[in-house]
């Protein structure tokens, strides 16, 4: 299953509301995250199942999507979001990551 | 505390083999299945293949397998990922991870701290 996400790069400001889409190449059911990675470290989750954040997750991270269309939405954006975010599927082997959305300060 | 302790940074040749391994802490190690997710230089993520310690079942990327071979000694609490013949190409940024629930593949919760590993001739 192929993920492509969209934008692959997108300058926000402090403040802003952003959105980013990842597309699967067949329906994936719930089977969908969202992870969070910042230059040097390891990922992090943020979302899954589609909507729910893991703990610790703020709550201006929300998810929604089904089918092949998932929505990461970041409402106000903060400094400590700028990162670079990955869509997962795991509905079927291999278990793909979508190519990546990096976000950065306007 | 759930920990993955990964083994350091490794400079190799081409050609020749390597075993990093992910050492866990702080749950059951047979009961969660541990994934391998690679990160080539300046790109995402791709996800190598995956283990249950508790029979050794493994699935890998496609991309993958072959090349590579996933592997637990359950008696240490350590998840192994080795090459016989590197590539240039294998050089990254290799995690292992571990999912949230036991006895599922889902989404992962757990990382490790990351390999670097560097493939030069």
């Amino acid at each position: 299953i192929q993920l492509t996400q969209s934008p692959s790069f997108l300058s926000a400001s402090v403040g802003e509301r952003v959105t980013i889409t990842c597309r699967a190449s067949q329906a994936i059911g719930s089977s969908f995250a969202w992870y969070q990675q910042k230059p040097g470290k390891a990922p992090r989750l943020l979302i899954y199942d589609v909507f729910q954040l893991d703990g610790g997750v703020p709550s201006r991270f929300s998810g929604s999507g089904s089918g092949t269309e998932f929505t990461l939405t970041i409402t106000s954006l903060q400094p400590e979001d700028f990162a670079t975010y990955y869509c997962q599927q795991l509905h079927l082997y291999p278990l793909t990551f979508g190519g990546g959305t990096k976000v950065e300060i306007k | 505390e759930v920990q993955l302790v990964q083994s350091g940074a490794e400079v190799k040749k081409p050609g020749e083999s390597l075993r990093m391994s992910c050492q866990a802490s702080g749950y059951t190690f047979d009961s969660y299945w541990i994934a391998w997710v690679r990160q080539l230089p300046g790109q995402g993520l791709e996800w190598v293949g995956i283990i249950y310690p508790r029979d050794s079942g493994v699935e890998y990327s496609p991309s993958m397998e072959g090349h590579v071979t996933i592997s637990v000694d359950q008696s240490i609490n350590t998840a192994y990922l080795k090459w016989n013949s590197l590539k240039a190409s294998d050089s990254g940024i290799y995690y292992c991870a571990r999912p949230s629930l036991p006895g599922v593949v889902n989404v992962l919760h757990k990382w490790g701290q990351g390999t670097v590993l560097t493939v030069s001739s």
